[in-house]
């Protein structure tokens, strides 16, 4: 079965980090751009970062450079989300992508992060 | 940045009649080197990840129902549901792939 599998959502602190996972299977993960795409409680879909198929290029929305950091491990079918220096507005559910036919064709179930103060 | 505007935020059709949904972007999305526009439709359901419905435009996703459709170029583009079935209930976003924007999403009622 073809899916994306998202991990390491919880409740953290305002300033505090997280980390996301999302494990994939049922396709050729090394083959495809990846993306973490968010969604605030109650509000619209928003593209945070991706990174190309052998990690050589990674793109970020302007309110979460310099404190988020998308990676993977294709070894390992692996896509992952650091996310530093955490924001109230930074809450939300957190969706891992593929891309393809410059489209988000396959979406995880997502996981939820909260930032509390 | 491409601003994505969806019109109307919500409609409500009744069963059997048509649903359309307006999209436009703030510059074009038509891709000059391969023709094709950047430009997809999905939907979401509550508690739901979207799902992709359209792409390039007007290319349907496979399994989507023919009931939708899209159209236009650069930087109008339009999602009809031919014949509201009460499970088209959701929020329909467009999105181009560029700077990877959404619009703000249209919600769609059975009346």
């Amino acid at each position: 079965e073809v899916q994306l599998v998202e991990s390491g959502g919880g409740l953290v602190q305002l300033g505090g980090s997280l980390r996301l996972s999302c494990v994939a299977s049922g396709f050729t993960f090394s083959g495809y751009w990846m993306s973490w795409v968010r969604q605030a409680p109650g509000k619209g879909l928003e593209w945070v970062a991706n990174i190309k198929q052998d990690g050589s290029e990674k793109n970020y929305v302007d309110s979460v450079k310099g404190r988020f950091i998308i990676s993977r491990d294709n070894a390992k079918n692996s896509l992952y989300l650091q996310m530093n220096s955490l924001r109230a507005e930074d809450t939300a559910v957190f969706y891992c992508v593929r891309e393809e036919k410059n489209t988000f064709d396959m979406w995880g179930q997502g996981t939820v992060v909260t930032v509390s103060s | 940045d491409i601003v994505m505007t969806q019109s109307p935020d919500s409609l409500a059709v009744s069963l059997g009649e048509r649903a359309t949904i307006n999209c436009k972007s703030s510059q074009s999305v038509l891709y000059s080197s391969n023709n094709k526009n950047y430009l997809a439709w999905y939907q979401q359901k509550p508690g739901q990840p979207p799902k992709l419905l359209i792409y390039w435009a007007s290319t349907r996703e496979s399994g989507v129902p023919d009931r939708f459709s899209g159209s236009g170029s650069g930087t109008d583009f339009t999602l009809t549901i031919s014949s509201l079935q009460p499970e088209d209930v959701a929020l329909y976003y467009c999105q181009q792939h560029f700077s990877k924007g959404f619009g703000q999403g249209t919600r769609v009622e059975i009346k």
